[in-house]
């Protein structure tokens, strides 16, 4: 059984462009969670999913940030025209009956 | 409201005990967890405790949960090296499902 996959590890975006983050949970795993952590900080909750719902998005900003997690395939996070402040490593973590794990984290630099 | 206090740094010398503490806000949480993070990497779940219990024991790892005081400690017994990481302190409840994490304690191993 894979643990949470999480793919690219790392992701250069220039200024103004758009950074999409993979998330793929593991087996048996219905409920997904995506995570912020800035450096030197601890890690913000940004937004939980279920199959083709949105259950909480109270961490998420309002703007140029979007989650989804599909009947088929991996979650994805998807930040629009990226800004330098959103250099962060991104954990996506999934959860079955209150036991959460987390993948590896995707480092996303904005030059 | 929700939140998770804990020291941000923690030095101790190999061969001795660790003794991380941590402090919540909210009496309705229902699990309580342990996070470690090496360097460049995601978080691994230590040990998690549920709130009606006081006391958990995993080979070195020893967690107290004073529910009265809000009042989480994580004690690594016989300090190494590899123990060198950030420590999560973190806490949901249950129907929520929604993990609140501290900002980490960074524990450092003296020689």
């Amino acid at each position: 059984n894979a643990g949470v996959m999480q793919n690219p590890r790392h992701l250069v975006r220039r200024r103004g462009q758009e950074a999409r983050l993979r998330c793929s949970p593991m087996k048996g795993h219905s409920h997904v969670y995506w995570y912020r952590q800035l450096p030197e900080e601890g890690l913000k909750f940004m937004v939980y999913l279920q199959k083709e719902n949105i259950i909480d998005e109270s961490g998420m900003p309002k703007e140029r940030f979007s989650a989804e997690f599909p009947k088929e395939g991996p979650s994805i996070l998807r930040i629009q025209q990226v800004v330098r402040g959103d250099s962060a490593a991104y954990f996506c973590a999934s959860s079955r009956q209150g036991e959460a794990f987390f993948g590896q984290g995707t480092r996303l630099t904005v030059v | 409201g929700e939140d998770v206090e804990q020291s941000l740094f923690l030095s101790v010398r190999e061969g001795d005990s660790s003794v991380i503490n941590c402090t919540y806000t909210d009496s309705s949480s229902t699990y309580l967890y342990w996070y470690k993070q090496e360097p460049g990497a995601g978080l691994q779940l230590l040990t998690y405790i549920f709130s009606n219990m006081d006391m958990k024991q995993d080979q070195r790892l020893t967690v107290l949960l004073n529910k009265k005081d809000k009042h989480l400690s994580l004690r690594i017994a016989d300090t190494q090296t590899g123990d060198s990481a950030i420590y999560f302190c973190a806490e949901s409840r249950w129907g929520d499902d929604k993990i609140i994490f501290g900002k980490g304690t960074r524990l450092h191993i003296l020689p």
